[in-house]
């Protein structure tokens, strides 16, 4: 089993369209959480730390399931500028300093 | 405020050649990471540094990577001699804790190609 898994893609979906992306870990001492946002070739960027009561950023919203060790990440009213891949990165494997990252999913939005 | 500066950002080298990368962290930062993206994998840890202290290098593949940071402000990953596999994009982040969170900020990677 992978450490972090997420759904790869590619997600096609059209402007204003709600989007969903969902995450799984392996380690249940996980400590932190994380979606970050990379486009192509360039850094990954923080999109927004996930709290364990859920938190929501503008058209954002990402919800943490510590018992199912699911983390997910929703996208409403999407835009053609959140086509990206986007990363999820769980920290405090066995350390705080310990990041594992997803291998990403693919979002393309379109016009 | 400047981010996370790499250099360069794109290295092309032959087998069997050496290579080094530097990281410039954001200005402060005591954790400096290295992390590496092969091709259709996810980004994997490579090591981390506390200022100039090698924290954690369980990640580094062989002992043809070698890590420094000197002083504690930049860092350079050298790979030597270079193999095939080696190629990939190589990250770096820094961060610095403040209460409890450990928010990583990356440059914008080295891909490096070994042909």
């Amino acid at each position: 089993r992978k450490e972090v898994e997420q759904d790869p893609g590619p997600f096609n979906v059209p402007e204003g369209a709600t989007v969903a992306f969902n995450c799984t870990y392996s380690n249940s001492a996980s400590q932190s959480f994380f979606w970050y946002r990379q486009d192509c070739r360039k850094e990954p960027k923080l999109l927004m730390s996930v709290y364990s009561s859920g938190n929501e950023d503008g058209r954002f919203t990402a919800q943490l399931n510590r018992a199912s060790q699911y983390i997910s990440l929703l996208i409403r009213d999407s835009k053609l500028s959140d086509s990206a891949t986007y990363l999820c990165v769980v920290n405090g494997w066995y350390n705080n300093n310990d990041m594992r990252f997803g291998a990403g999913t693919r979002l393309t939005v379109k016009p | 405020e400047a981010g996370v500066t790499q250099f360069p950002s794109h290295s092309v080298i032959e087998k069997g050649q050496t290579v080094t990368l530097r990281c410039d962290p954001i200005s402060g930062h005591d954790n400096l990471y290295w992390y590496r993206r092969v091709m259709g994998k996810e980004i994997k840890f490579l090591l981390h540094f506390v200022k100039e202290s090698k924290q954690d290098e369980s990640g580094m593949p062989n002992n043809r990577f070698l890590a420094e940071r000197t002083g504690g402000t930049y860092s350079t990953l050298k790979v030597q001699p270079a193999e095939l596999e080696d190629s990939g994009v190589y990250f770096c982040a820094s961060s610095q804790t403040t209460s409890g969170k450990n928010i990583q900020y990356f440059g914008a990677g080295t891909r490096l190609s070994v042909l």
